[in-house]
């Protein structure tokens, strides 16, 4: 079974900020992770994954996530908060060691930038 | 490339009436995806198909809900008949390889 847990159900960090976004998971092969990013009465938009390679991953709009293997953890962070990337965040991940596809999400963090 | 294009988006519907949603994946994906996203939750899935063959519907309420891919292209869901708990975002997404998908807007689902 894979699962993700994102603790925070608010993050608020003053624009010009950085911030973080908080994500660990568990599965039982090889995690394949993923950050989306959901605007109000939107889909969820692609930012950055996690397949194999660099622990530290770049994605759109200057964000990166930090893969930690020991600590089960793929925090998504930005160094500098925009008041446009208020939105609701999803972590997700599935197992890449078997053939199931499937992506299971987190709860979702929602982040407010303040002007 | 044209993205996942789902239809209807917005759904308003009276208990145990019936609904059908519509899916149309990016060309060329084989694996098409249905999830359900309650408000304040994450997306939970509800079927998987791989073509037109279900690789995964243990999560499919398959008392009321039912979903077809049949020419292994765009997939209906259906719900029949809608309960108020029911009332969510309901995500189709597509994949080729199995690290990147590929989300449509949804279709939003009130049940009243």
């Amino acid at each position: 079974a894979q699962s993700v847990a994102q603790p925070e159900d608010q993050v608020n960090v003053a624009e010009g900020n950085p911030l973080t976004v908080k994500c660990t998971y568990s599965v039982s092969g090889n995690p394949y992770l993923f950050w989306y990013v959901q605007y109000p009465n939107r889909g969820l938009q692609f930012l950055l994954k996690y397949i194999t390679g660099d622990n530290l991953v770049k994605g759109s709009y200057g964000f990166e996530a930090e893969f930690n293997k020991s600590q089960t953890s793929f925090h998504l962070k930005k160094p500098s908060a925009l008041v446009s990337d208020s939105a609701l965040y999803f972590c997700a991940v599935r197992d890449g060691s078997g053939s199931a596809r499937q992506l299971t999400f987190g709860s979702g963090t929602q982040l407010t930038v303040l002007p | 490339e044209a993205g996942v294009a789902q239809s209807p988006r917005y759904k308003i519907i009276e208990k145990r009436q019936s609904v059908a949603f519509w899916c149309n994946p990016i060309s060329g994906h084989a694996t098409l995806y249905w999830y359900q996203q309650i408000l304040g939750q994450g997306p939970k899935l509800l079927i998987q198909f791989q073509n037109n063959g279900v690789v995964d519907d243990s999560q499919l309420p398959k008392d009321r809900f039912s979903a077809e891919r049949l020419k292994g292209v765009d997939s209906t869901l259906k719900i029949q008949p809608a309960k108020l708990e029911d009332s969510a975002v309901y995500l189709c997404a597509s994949s080729s390889t199995g690290h990147g998908y590929t989300f449509g807007s949804g279709t939003r689902l009130t049940v009243v």
